[in-house]
């Protein structure tokens, strides 16, 4: 069974902090993806990865920077968390190619105090 | 650039009901076409996707979307809905490269007695 799993569900920290949101795969996925999730707006792609050490912006990749340098595990940083960045963060994985669904982990919902 | 609209936020159905949720995709190319289901709290699973061929296309669950590129639609249904089917569902549109999947913004289903 496809996993994809998120290293906490729930994450409080406060403004000014540090953020590591961890995400693992077991299904030796190329590509690797980070969302987030606000009400009334959807799922917003913030960067995705297609192999060890690359990464591409997404659409709103301002506050956060990620890290690849294994292929199962991809990680969103927040180097300087804000109250604005309080929201649910999804991490998804995939084979290369559009022909391929992404796989999602349950999610970590953030807040920033 | 790519585009997906959900043009109902939020339908309410009773149990048994038929259901249709509407989906229209902007794209300049064959789209690679999603509907995933997120229930509360939980990350997404996939109904059921499009690539090319048959344009009704069965998924899990019950459900079946088709698509229209004269409309450049869609849309999901479901012949009779059950309560546990009370969820938030998102169309999504893919690049042939998959490198990014573009969400619409989702329609939150609730389902009455």
């Amino acid at each position: 069974d496809v996993k994809v799993t998120q290293s906490s569900r729930y994450l409080v920290k406060r403004t000014g902090e540090k953020v590591f949101l961890e995400c693992v795969q077991d299904m030796d996925h190329e590509n690797m993806f980070w969302y987030r999730q606000d009400p009334g707006l959807g799922l917003r792609l913030i960067y995705f990865s297609y192999d060890v050490k690359m990464k591409e912006k997404g659409d709103i990749p301002e506050g956060y920077s990620v890290s690849r340098e294994k292929k199962e595990r991809f990680s969103l940083i927040l180097e300087s968390a804000s109250t604005n960045q309080t929201s649910m963060y999804l991490c998804a994985s995939s084979p290369p190619g559009g022909a391929y669904e992404q796989y999602f982990g349950p999610g970590t919902r953030l807040t920033v105090t | 650039a790519q585009s997906v609209t959900q043009p109902d936020i939020h339908i309410t159905v009773s149990e048994g009901a038929s259901l249709e949720l509407r989906c229209n995709y902007s794209y300049g190319a064959t789209p690679y076409l999603f509907w995933y289901v997120q229930s509360p709290g939980q990350g997404l699973q996939l109904l059921l996707k499009y690539f090319s061929g048959d344009t009704l296309v069965q998924g899990i669950k019950g459900f079946e979307a088709e698509f229209k590129r004269s409309q450049s639609s869609f849309n999901l249904r479901k012949p009779s809905v059950h309560w546990s089917d009370a969820a938030e569902y998102f169309c999504a549109v893919g690049n042939q490269a998959g490198t990014a999947l573009i969400f619409g913004k989702g329609t939150t289903l609730s389902v009455s007695s």
